[in-house]
């Protein structure tokens, strides 16, 4: 059973540019996590989807981040007009459901910001 | 909210030591989940181990072991015959057990880096 896949592993945008950073559970998993890690801090919550619904956006910057996870295909973490303060590890992890406590995470997608 | 305290940013043990990482949470819940995560220089989030808060008995996992005093609200981690793979950054993280909207996120410590010495 393949893990939770990112990607790209490193994603470079100037300033003002969009990112997406794709994430795809693992098999039979339907709810997915996105956390950031900033240098040298822990991982920081920023939303919670299910199939076609956000759970859980609490984490989320209000302005430029959104996020998906369509019916079909991965999820999508979109930050548009970045700046350099989103440089940082993106990492997502996927459940199979709310009764399981754990969260398996992916590799992350490192996003550099010139 | 939940908070999660990691006091020591950086520790260091001898190999085939003993080393114990500190962790102290907050939280007004009775019912919730801790965990341990290991980030080695890949970064990968690999979970190293959980303790379900209702469970007196506190988890094992071959070399690694918690100690949970829940009425401290203290979540150590102690790695015994520590070896030069367990060199890597460790998070404690909380989850709560509720079903409400906002209990499935994991709240996560600042981490602890360990060095493992030859």
């Amino acid at each position: 059973n393949a893990g939770v896949m990112q990607n790209p592993r490193h994603l470079v945008r100037r300033r003002g540019q969009e990112a997406r950073l794709r994430c795809s559970p693992m098999k039979g998993h339907s709810h997915v996590y996105w956390y950031r890690q900033l240098p040298e801090e822990g991982l920081k919550f920023m939303v919670y989807l299910q199939k076609e619904n956000i759970i859980d956006e609490s984490g989320m910057p209000k302005e430029r981040f959104s996020a998906e996870f369509p019916k079909e295909g991965p999820s999508i973490l979109r930050i548009q007009q970045v700046v350099r303060g989103d440089s940082a590890a993106y990492f997502c992890a996927s459940s199979p459901g709310t009764d399981y406590n754990e969260q398996f995470f992916g590799p992350g997608t490192r996003l550099t910001v010139l | 909210a939940q908070t999660v305290t990691q006091s020591q940013p950086e520790m260091s043990v001898q190999e085939a030591e003993t080393v114990t990482l500190s962790c102290t949470y907050d939280t007004s819940e009775s019912d919730y989940y801790l965990f341990w995560y290991k980030q080695p220089p890949s970064r990968q989030m690999i979970l190293v181990i959980r303790q379900e808060a209702y469970k007196q008995q506190n988890a094992t996992e071959n070399r690694f072991s918690v100690n949970f005093q829940k009425a401290a609200k203290s979540f150590s981690l102690k790695i015994s015959d520590s070896q030069l793979g367990d060199a890597a950054m460790y998070f404690c993280a909380y989850r709560s057990a509720g079903g409400w909207q906002g209990a499935q996120k994991l709240v996560f410590g600042q981490g602890t880096r360990l060095t493992i010495n030859p």
